[in-house]
């Protein structure tokens, strides 16, 4: 069965740098999306992609996130400047173009730890 | 603000029990919900979803949807210990269809 793949699995870095957390979605599947969830506390959106540009974002999602699907298949979420209140798990989950009661299908997350 | 609400339980049932999962929404125009278990550490993984009034049923698992009282449910017959996990109950909203999150019950099957 086709899935989401993220990588990497687990990624630590220091307060004020930039990561990148890279997802594949599912190769027919048009919309795209990011969510993160803090240790202990719901998965929260962060933003959602189509055809080629944000259609929504929370507020959660300020100036130092950005999204981007370089190629035809990689989806990734950018942080430029760390905060330690960002360490969260991160998912990518993507849904095909079925209509919008089709569900989203989960990458299996990229834990983020800053320090 | 669009809330799913849910009781973080944990609920405790004994194996071999009847475990029900609740949840209500906020948003009358919501259409469509999703259930999703989550294990510690893991991501969503999707149960069942449902968009019409009534019962849906899925092997061991029975979704309920009823919009006049904004109300969701899940029931697990047959409880087995490996159904231990946190249950996310899920409503499509917005112009993106994403999905807005309750917070989750966790589940606990105890043999």
């Amino acid at each position: 069965e086709p899935e989401v793949t993220q990588t990497p699995s687990h990624q630590v870095t220091q307060m004020g740098q930039e990561v990148i957390l890279r997802c594949v979605p599912i190769s027919n599947h048009l919309y795209f999306y990011w969510y993160r969830q803090i240790l202990g506390q719901k998965v929260e959106f962060l933003v959602s992609f189509y055809n080629n540009e944000i259609s929504e974002k929370s507020e959660i999602f300020d100036d130092q996130f950005s999204v981007e699907r370089p190629d035809g298949s990689n989806f990734t979420l950018k942080i430029r400047s760390t905060k330690l209140e960002d360490s969260a798990m991160y998912f990518c989950a993507s849904r095909d173009p079925g209509g919008s009661g089709s569900p989203l299908h989960f990458g299996n997350g990229t834990r983020l730890t800053v320090t | 603000q669009k809330e799913v609400e849910q009781n973080s339980g944990p609920l405790s049932v004994p194996e071999g029990a009847i475990a029900s999962l609740n949840c209500t929404y906020s948003d009358r125009g919501s259409q469509s919900f999703f259930w999703y278990r989550q294990y510690s550490g893991k991501s969503p993984e999707l149960i069942m979803s449902i968009y019409s009034n009534g019962d849906k049923e899925d092997g061991r698992f029975t979704a309920q949807l009823n919009k006049a009282s904004q109300y969701v449910s899940l029931l697990i017959r047959d409880s087995q210990p490996s159904d231990s996990a946190t249950y996310l109950c899920a409503e499509n909203t917005g112009t993106a269809s994403k999905l807005t999150f309750g917070t989750g019950t966790r589940l606990q099957v105890t043999l």
